[in-house]
């Protein structure tokens, strides 16, 4: 069954170090989202994107986020200039026409920043 | 914007027995809530979801119910076993936008 793909699956930067998260969405499907979970706490939304576009973003997702989806096959998410509070782990997700609500999650990738 | 909360944030129950999960959600407008299994350090897993127009959903040993009007969903689990232990999580959202979860509840199956 095919799956959501992310990588690396851990990354350790210092505090104002930029950090590019990769992930490879499941192949027939055209909406794509960022998730965070910060240790212990609960899954927190991002952006989404769809058509080469955000269509949708949260108040975390500020100036030092942005998303690409620089070929067929990749969606990023960079942060530009890394903060302690960034430490957590970031979660891709993906869903297909037809069915944009169920969505399927990557393995994550635990940032560390210190 | 939603606002989805969670209850038990930790329940442990035996063997066999039943666990029950309750979320609240505030936007009306949400109509799609599924449940995430996380186990320590994995991936969030869907487990079941259920749509606004139904209020009622059962996959084998899990199920889930929905009211509308109390703004209310829950997730029954029966006859756990100890590989039901994980963390889960309710989330709500609007037509496939993005999910709002809760802040999951840690079940514990004790054998």
């Amino acid at each position: 069954e095919p799956e959501v793909t992310q990588t690396p699956s851990h990354q350790v930067t210092q505090m104002g170090q930029e950090v590019i998260l990769r992930c490879v969405p499941i192949s027939n499907h055209l909406y794509f989202y960022w998730y965070r979970q910060i240790l212990g706490q609960k899954v927190e939304f991002l952006v989404s994107f769809y058509n080469n576009e955000i269509s949708e973003k949260s108040e975390i997702f500020d100036d030092q986020f942005s998303v690409e989806r620089p070929d067929g096959s990749n969606f990023t998410l960079k942060i530009r200039s890394t903060k302690l509070e960034d430490s957590a782990m970031y979660f891709c997700a993906s869903s297909r026409q037809g069915d944009r609500e169920t969505q399927y999650f990557g393995p994550g990738t635990r940032l560390l920043v210190l | 914007g939603e606002n989805v909360e969670q209850h038990p944030s930790t329940l442990s129950v035996q063997e066999g027995d039943s666990a029950v999960i309750k979320c609240t959600y505030s936007d009306s407008a949400s109509n799609y809530f599924p449940w995430y299994k996380q186990e320590l350090g994995k991936r969030p897993q869907l487990i079941i979801d259920i749509r606004s127009n139904v209020g009622e959903k059962k996959d084998q040993r899990i199920a889930v119910t929905l009211n509308k009007t109390a703004k209310h969903f829950s997730l029954h689990i029966t006859e756990t076993q100890p590989e039901d232990s994980a963390v889960y999580f309710c989330a709500a959202s609007e037509a496939g936008t993005a999910l709002i979860f809760g802040k999951g509840t840690t079940l514990s199956v004790s054998s």
